[in-house]
């Protein structure tokens, strides 16, 4: 199936633990973004990367590190959970051409973050 | 400051009425704006983008610069038209940045 994939779909996990989301596109886009949604359902972008290499990088604490081993994947890990780090992450992709950044980008089905 | 603000956060109308979900926005420069959209269980998707002028499953949505708006209309609503509506605008440097909106959930009643 072409598709951004994210795992896990639900995260549980308790303040102070570090967990960490994978996110997969197989549809040959050369970008790939992270977003936060809070509980009031407001989209924010965190980062994204361009084959590889970091191109926005918001005001995010330090806790939230990104890491894109290939095009194809950008997985976020995040040190030391707290509280207002539950929410829904979700994950996308998109296809540059020469000298611009689409803004067609293709969303995955996100991440429930809880934190207790 | 870049901001999309979308004022309703539900909107609720009847099948076959008309159906305009307002967008406003604040950008020093000639913005980009696009209206996203997800329907329950499914994921977030590129609805229109207002330098292509297209219709996509009957909406519309026209870019006034004057009034800083770009509102999302259709003349007459569907049930299937029920989902949530993101409205986003571009940043100012070329790198892919989009700045959401609130989002407003559109309920079309039976």
């Amino acid at each position: 199936d072409t598709a951004v994939s994210q795992t896990p779909k639900y995260l549980v996990t308790q303040m102070g633990n570090d967990k960490s989301i994978k996110c997969e596109q197989n549809l040959g886009h050369d970008t790939m973004y992270w977003y936060k949604q809070d509980s009031k359902k407001f989209l924010k972008i965190m980062f994204s990367y361009n084959n590889k290499e970091l191109i926005i990088n918001e005001t995010v604490p330090n806790r939230f590190s990104p890491k894109s081993p290939d095009k194809a994947h950008l997985n976020l890990h995040i040190n030391s959970l707290e509280l207002g780090d539950s929410a829904v992450y979700f994950c996308a992709s998109s296809q540059t051409t020469p000298g611009h950044f689409s803004y067609e980008q293709y969303f995955g089905p996100g991440t429930r973050l809880t934190v207790t | 400051a870049q901001r999309v603000t979308q004022p309703e956060k539900l909107l609720s109308v009847f099948k076959g009425a008309p159906v305009e979900l307002k967008c406003n926005y604040s950008y020093s420069g000639s913005p980009e704006l696009f209206w996203y959209v997800q329907y329950s269980r499914q994921r977030l998707q590129l609805l229109l983008r207002h330098i292509s002028r297209e219709s996509i499953k009957g909406f519309t949505a026209d870019l006034n610069k004057g009034e800083t708006s770009f509102h999302l209309k259709k003349p007459f609503a569907q049930e299937e038209d029920s989902a949530m509506y993101y409205c986003a605008l571009t940043g100012s440097s070329n790198t892919g940045k989009l700045i959401f909106g609130q989002g407003t959930t559109l309920q079309v009643k039976p």
